[in-house]
């Protein structure tokens, strides 16, 4: 089966800008979660959303939000770019989020913010 | 906070059993142990889960003590393509999606 799709791979912004980036989960996973990682801080979670709704949300400013849509497909956002934004952004899919369900993650985005 | 320990670094000979340990002295009782590695920039991938038995797979074993204050990851017969670094997490059924990463340990197999 298709794994965790994540687009684009790459990206180059400036900063100031806006970017989204997309994941369309494993087919009948209903939550998807989405991480930041850099060298410094290492993987951070941001936020996981479950049918349409989040229902989780880490320490991020409001510059990052996020939605999924009714087949399970989900989208995060970055407002006002920041040299700090640019990292390697992950996402995972699970048939549900919780213990024994295990996550897949995708090979995730790589944003650099210039 | 992480709620684990790994050491940060750790060798192996490629074709002999590399075990990496893990601390988390601080799990409750519905507290599920995961492993993950990550290869170089790429995604993490899922290795093997376990809450209170020993767990094999595929891919790895994983050896969780009675008291279930730690566990041990042991990939068998180690190949050039087991270096990663590998995450140890625990993860409760209420947990809404949010893994929390340490550093992990790097482990590098050397032929």
């Amino acid at each position: 089966k298709a794994g965790v799709t994540q687009t684009p791979r790459y990206l180059i912004k400036t900063r100031g800008q806006q970017v989204t980036l997309s994941c369309s989960p494993i087919s009948g996973h209903r939550s998807v979660s989405w991480y930041q990682q850099t060298p410094g801080q290492g993987l951070q979670f941001l936020f996981e959303y479950f049918s349409e709704t989040q229902r989780n949300k880490g320490n991020f400013p409001g510059r990052f939000s996020g939605r999924q849509f009714s087949n399970s497909r989900s989208e995060m956002n970055v407002s006002t770019l920041e040299l700090g934004d640019s990292a390697l952004y992950l996402c995972a899919s699970s048939l549900r989020a919780g213990a024994n369900y295990g996550y897949t993650f995708g090979s995730g985005t790589r944003l650099t913010v210039v | 906070d992480a709620k684990t320990t790994q050491p940060t670094s750790m060798d192996c000979a490629e074709g002999r059993a590399a075990n990496l340990p893990c601390n988390h002295s601080t799990i409750s009782g519905n507290e599920y142990v995961y492993w993950y590695r990550q290869i170089h920039s790429q995604g993490p991938q899922y290795i093997i889960h376990g809450l209170k038995n020993n767990e094999t797979n595929e891919m790895a074993s994983l050896i969780i003590t009675e008291d279930r204050k730690s566990s041990t990851l042991i990939l068998p017969h180690a190949t050039l393509r087991d270096t990663a670094v590998y995450y140890c997490i625990v993860e409760g059924s209420s947990n809404t999606g949010k893994l929390i990463f340490g550093q992990g340990t790097t482990l590098q197999v050397k032929p």
